[in-house]
C-alpha cells in the first residue's frame, strides 16, 4: 500500500520554464512533508519542506504547495536550470508517533538547455 | 566538515555470506536510519535508532541486523537470510525533538550479491 505516490516517473522541461512535480498521499495523519533531490550514485539531499498548518512555502526558485483537502502537494521550480536535472522524492511524516518517513518512488526531472 | 560517511561505495559478495555496511556521522544527531532503494521504488526503511543502544525495525527488517553502540555509528549487516540483498543502501541521520525534521543522507553503498 503506497501511502505516498508520485505518479509521473519522469518529466522533461525546457530551461527557463517552470517544472511542476506532483505528489499524492493517502494518510490524513501526515502533517509534515518534504522534498528531496537526488543525483545518480549519491544520497538524497533535503530541498524544502512544509508543515500542514501552511499551504505554501517558498525558498528561492523552489515553492511547495500543499492542498490538504485533496491530499496533494506539488513542487514548483522557476526558472528551471539544467543543474536541476535529478530525481525528486516526495516524503511525508507525522510530527508525533514515531520517526518513520514515507518516501514516494521519485520523479526524474530532465531540464533541457 | 560535518556529514555522513558510508563505506565502501561499491561492495560485492557471494551468496550465503553476511556483509556489514558502515555508516558514520559527525553531525551529533541522535537518530539514525537505514534505507534500501530498488529501481522504480522509493526509499524503504530497514531499521532506525533514536538513541544509543536502542533501535527499531522498519518496514523491511527481515534478513538485516543493526547495532548502535556509539552515537556516531550505525552499521548494518545484510545476512544470508535476506532473499534479495542486491540494492542501493542509504544511511541517514536527523535530530530528535518535538516535530519532524529533515534527514541527512550519506552517499550510499551499492551492494551486489551473486
Amino acid at each position: 500500500d503506497q501511502q505516498v505516490k508520485q505518479n509521473s516517473p519522469s518529466l522533461s522541461v525546457q530551461e527557463g520554464r517552470i517544472s511542476i512535480l506532483n505528489c499524492d498521499y493517502t494518510n490524513s495523519m501526515f502533517d509534515y512533508f518534504l522534498w528531496y533531490k537526488k543525483y545518480p550514485a549519491e544520497g538524497p539531499t533535503f530541498l524544502i519542506s512544509i508543515s500542514s498548518i501552511k499551504d505554501k512555502n517558498e525558498d528561492g526558485r523552489f515553492t511547495v504547495f500543499l492542498n490538504k483537502s485533496a491530499k496533494h502537494l506539488s513542487l514548483h521550480i522557476v526558472p528551471s536550470q539544467p543543474g536541476d536535472s535529478a530525481v525528486y522524492f516526495c516524503a511525508a511524516s507525522r510530527s508525533t508517533g514515531g520517526f518513520k518517513t514515507i518516501f514516494g518512488a521519485g520523479t526524474r526531472l530532465f531540464v533541457k538547455a | 566538515d560535518g556529514g555522513i560517511t558510508q563505506s565502501p561505495k561499491y561492495l560485492f559478495r557471494k551468496e550465503g555470506q553476511n556483509v556489514t555496511l558502515s555508516c558514520e556521522q559527525n553531525l551529533n544527531h541522535d537518530a539514525m536510519y537505514w534505507y534500501r532503494q530498488d529501481p522504480g521504488q522509493g526509499l524503504r526503511l530497514i531499521y532506525y535508532s533514536q538513541i544509543v543502544n536502542d533501535f527499531q525495525k522498519g518496514d523491511i527488517a527481515e534478513g538485516y541486523s543493526v547495532s548502535r553502540e556509539k552515537k556516531e555509528s550505525f552499521p548494518l549487516t545484510v545476512t544470508s537470510a535476506q532473499k534479495n540483498p542486491t540494492a542501493f543502501y542509504l544511511c541517514a541521520s536527523s535530530i530528535v525533538g518535538q516535530g519532524s525534521y529533515e534527514q541527512y543522507f550519506g552517499p550510499g553503498t551499492r551492494l551486489t550479491v551473486t
